[in-house]
């Protein structure tokens, strides 16, 4: 299978809560990553989460790992509709700071 | 800073042709990557530098691929001869050694169609 899965689509009203999950195979990742794409343009990091936690918050984010199951998420409350774009989850390789990217997500936010 | 300058945005171009993808990385960075975006593939990491030197190339899919890095502002990918199948969109990302490595930054990408 694939290194990253994440689901490729994920539809929501402006508003609501979005949450994308997403499961990766490097148990040995110390760095995890969201990245965000936005239409025509390179990624830029949205937020990432050292894999001794299990938790971080940033403002409308919130970034939760399950490292035994491997699985990351990121949720973004009161979703807008500037919120429109490709999310990548990006494990990092091994203790490296450098990502592993899968297919990403590409959320639409709808009125 | 001007971010990671990637030329050109769109190249069109046919089978058999040599395409040169550049890149100039933020000042001060010293590593680099190279990555080419496809919707059935993902974002792959094609090949990447740190201090110029190339430190893993294992995901340049074959001998047609090769990229330098002259020095520490200017990098290049080469495709030659170029197929259909190379047509997606290629990344140039640049970042810091240490803690600054926690972040790259990523060019606007060059979109490539091989007819």
């Amino acid at each position: 299978g694939e290194d990253v899965e994440q689901s490729l689509f994920l539809s929501v009203r402006e508003g609501d809560s979005s949450v994308i999950n997403c499961t990766y195979t490097d148990s040995s990742s110390t760095y995890l990553y969201w990245y965000k794409q936005e239409p025509g343009a390179g990624l830029q990091l949205l937020t990432y989460i050292f894999s001794n936690m299990d938790m971080k918050q940033d403002q409308r984010l919130t970034v939760l790992l399950n490292k035994k199951d491997k699985h990351l998420s990121l949720r973004i409350a009161d979703t807008q509709t500037g919120d429109s774009a490709i999310y990548f989850c990006a494990p990092g390789r091994g203790g490296s700071y450098i990502p592993t990217f899968g297919r990403g997500t590409s959320l639409i936010v709808h009125p | 800073d001007a971010g990671v300058i990637q030329s050109p945005r769109h190249e069109v171009t046919e089978m058999g042709q040599e395409v040169t993808l550049r890149c100039k990385p933020i000042s001060g960075h010293d590593y680099l990557f190279w990555y080419r975006q496809t919707m059935m593939r993902g974002l792959e990491l094609l090949i990447y530098f740190n201090n110029n030197v190339p430190i893993d190339d294992s995901g340049m899919p074959e001998d047609r691929f090769s990229a330098k890095m002259p020095n520490a502002s200017f990098s290049t990918l080469k495709i030659q001869p170029s197929e259909p199948r190379d047509s997606a969109v290629y990344f140039c990302a640049s970042s810091l050694s240490g803690t600054g490595g926690l972040e790259q930054y990523f060019g606007p990408g060059t979109r490539l169609t091989v007819t």
